[in-house]
């Protein structure tokens, strides 16, 4: 079946380092998200992309955050400087059709935990 | 506020006794509604979804879930749980017409007793 990937599954960082999460979507699937999970607390959308760009973001995405697609299979999320609170489980997830275009199911990748020290 | 609520942050069953699962939520208007299920080490598993139609819907590894529009309630049932059921199961909801932003409850964490 296919699955989305993500790598690292655990990063450890100091405190105003950049960090990059890597994601792989699947293969066929045009829409891509992250979400967060901070610990203790509810799932959280962070970001939505489409055709390379930004489609919809929340609050929590500000200017430390950004997304890439740099290739044909790599979707990444750069936290700029990270701060304490950043850490947290990230899930990437894909889905084959957009969200306004009627029922749509995404798909999420393990996660990566991140840890700011 | 749009929310979903998961009452039972832990549930403690025996294996092959039946589960509930509760999940209400709260919301203008009647949502696309999910349940996610999360194993050690893996990624958010859709277990099933309501979009319309028939109000109890099928998903994968024998579970159900029953939309009660009533009660603004999406339960996830299992009839007899397997000790492979234990694992973390999150109830969510997204608005039609943006169903990438779901609403995520708090989760259920499932543990099985032999």
């Amino acid at each position: 079946e296919p699955e989305v990937t993500q790598t690292p599954s655990h990063q450890v960082t100091q405190m105003g380092q950049e960090v990059i999460l890597r994601c792989v979507p699947i293969s066929n699937h045009l829409y891509f998200y992250w979400y967060r999970q901070i610990l203790g607390q509810k799932v959280e959308f962070l970001v939505s992309f489409y055709n390379n760009e930004i489609s919809e973001k929340s609050e929590i995405f500000d200017d430390q955050f950004s997304v890439e697609r740099p290739d044909g299979s790599n979707f990444t999320l750069k936290i700029r400087s990270t701060k304490l609170e950043d850490s947290a489980m990230y899930f990437c997830a894909s889905s084959i059709r957009g969200p306004r275009s009627g029922a749509n199911v995404l798909t999420f990748g393990a996660g990566s935990r991140l840890t700011v020290l | 506020a749009q929310s979903v609520t998961q009452p039972d942050i832990h549930i403690t069953v025996s294996e092959g006794a039946s589960l509930e699962l509760r999940c209400n939520y709260s919301y203008g208007a009647t949502p696309y509604l999910f349940w996610y299920v999360q194993s050690p080490g893996q990624g958010l598993q859709l277990l099933l979804k309501y979009f319309s139609g028939d109000t109890l819907v099928q998903g994968i590894k024998g579970f159900e879930a029953e939309f009660k529009r009533s009660q603004s309630s999406f339960n996830l049932r299992k009839p007899s749980v397997h000790w492979s059921d234990a694992a973390e199961y999150f109830c969510a909801v997204a608005p039609r017409g943006s169903n990438y932003q779901l609403i995520w409850g708090a989760g259920t964490k499932l543990i099985i007793k032999p």
